[in-house]
């Protein structure tokens, strides 16, 4: 079954701290892998997305990995704001057809001053 | 308009009313998805339309549930005959392309409460 897990399940850092949100998946055919932000009450918004090949990507503060052969993903976040509060998704579109996403559960990420 | 709009933001049904939910998504874009989300949780597919066609329903989990897309914009959709279960938020996404790579944009959600 195609599943994508995601830990912590929760997490509080204090601003300006770093933090790293883990991310497996077992879906197959695998197409490419996509993290998004979710802030309470919206719609998710894309942050990254990684192909096969990529094995990282950066957007601003945010830095996500890729390994494909342990199918594991990270996403960073250097210098939290506290803006950073929101849930944190790793979602993996399935290889062939139209655009499937597998979504994870997500990370709730709450930054305290 | 400048991204997806859904309405209502929020919506109150009594047990046993049907329901209908609007997606406007962005002018232009081909592919429509509505997905559902509990609390706590990340959204799961629902349905999948490529301008008007409906390509892939297997996520719907009734034949309570029925999504349309008649004329490739604008997409409903409806719950008939409501359940505590079907509380949730429901998202629409659309993309302007068709491939697996094509960048998803998301509406802010219908939040449907079931009484």
């Amino acid at each position: 079954k195609n599943q994508v897990e995601q830990s912590p399940q929760s997490l509080i850092i204090l601003e300006g701290k770093n933090c790293t949100l883990q991310c497996n998946y077992t879906v197959s055919p695998f197409s490419n892998l996509r993290w998004y932000k979710q802030d309470t009450g919206r719609g998710p918004v894309s942050l990254t997305i990684m192909t096969f090949s990529e094995n990282t990507k950066s957007n601003g503060r945010y830095t996500a990995t890729l390994d494909a052969d342990t199918k594991q993903s990270s996403l960073h976040i250097t210098a939290s704001q506290l803006s950073d509060s929101a849930s944190y998704i790793c979602v993996v579109s399935v290889s062939g057809g139209y655009n499937k996403l597998i979504f994870g559960a997500g990370t709730r990420l709450a930054v305290h001053p | 308009g400048a991204g997806v709009s859904q309405s209502p933001r929020y919506k109150v049904a009594k047990r046993g009313q049907d329901v209908a939910l609007r997606c406007d998504p962005i002018s232009g874009h081909v592919s429509l998805f509505w997905y559902q989300q509990a609390l706590g949780q990340g959204p799961e597919f629902l349905t999948y339309f490529q301008n008007e066609a409906q390509l892939d329903k297997s996520g719907l989990p009734s034949d309570r549930f029925f999504a349309e897309r008649p004329e490739g914009s604008v997409s409903t959709l409806k719950i008939q005959r409501t359940q505590q279960e079907d509380s949730a938020v429901y998202l629409c996404a659309s993309s302007f392309l068709t491939g697996r790579e094509s960048p998803l944009h998301f509406g802010n959600g219908t939040r449907l409460t079931v009484t």
